[in-house]
């Protein structure tokens, strides 16, 4: 079945530090990808996604890029910010088509921004 | 702009009771789930709704039922609590296509 994969935290950076969390997904066919976080007592938000190989998904300054080739679909973010902080979780839906829309979700990785 | 809204957003039970969690949609969407999340175990899918009128297990139904009471509203039940259902419970929505879900808030359940 699919499956997702993301890098286990916590990952502890200083304000404005790079960031890479990484993501590698199975699943056959041409699965969309997803980015969603969730900030402390709160339910998740879409971040960012991407539904074809080589496409770029951005928002709020965080990017990832959509790998057939290694299946993976790493999150970026030139300078975190404390606000920042939040746990990640990668996602895919099947590329099957019709109505099969379920997101299959990594585990989520925790960011913690020091300032 | 009310978006995916669940209630109640805490609960308390005693092991035995039943209880059903509230999940509502303002964005006409067709599909709902309902997802609980652990510590270290991520999101887990219990149920499903693809579209009004059908309903499917997903990866962890043990315990719950679903209802989809009609397009806007899917609710899930613990008819009767064990305290391996302690977890943070959150409700979805999608429309089809590659839009991505829309979260509650969630709903925080302790079962003693």
């Amino acid at each position: 079945g699919d499956s997702v994969t993301q890098m286990e935290g916590p990952v502890t950076l200083s304000e404005e530090a790079f960031l890479t969390i990484n993501c590698t997904y199975t699943a056959t066919g041409y699965p969309s990808l997803f980015w969603y976080v969730q900030y402390p007592g709160e339910g998740l938000q879409l971040l960012l996604k991407a539904t074809k190989a080589d496409d770029k998904g951005s928002n709020k300054g965080f990017e990832a890029t959509y790998r057939k080739e290694t299946t993976s679909f790493h999150l970026e973010k030139g300078s975190v910010q404390v606000s920042d902080s939040a746990v990640y979780f990668c996602a895919l839906t099947p590329g099957s088509g019709g109505s099969n829309y379920k997101l299959t979700f990594g585990k989520g990785t925790l960011l913690t921004v020091n300032p | 702009n009310a978006g995916v809204t669940q209630t109640p957003k805490f609960q308390v039970l005693k092991t035995g009771q039943s209880m059903t969690l509230q999940c509502a949609q303002d964005m006409n969407h067709n599909s709902m789930y309902w997802y609980r999340q652990d510590p270290g175990m991520g999101l887990r899918l219990i149920y499903y709704s693809a579209s009004e009128g059908t309903t499917d297990k997903g990866e962890v139904p043990n315990g719950y039922n679903v209802s989809r009471l009609n397009k806007r509203e899917f609710s899930l039940r613990l008819e009767s609590a064990a305290p391996s259902q302690t977890s943070v419970y959150f409700c979805a929505s999608s429309e089809a296509g590659d839009y991505g879900y829309t979260f509650g808030s969630g709903t925080r359940l302790t079962v003693v």
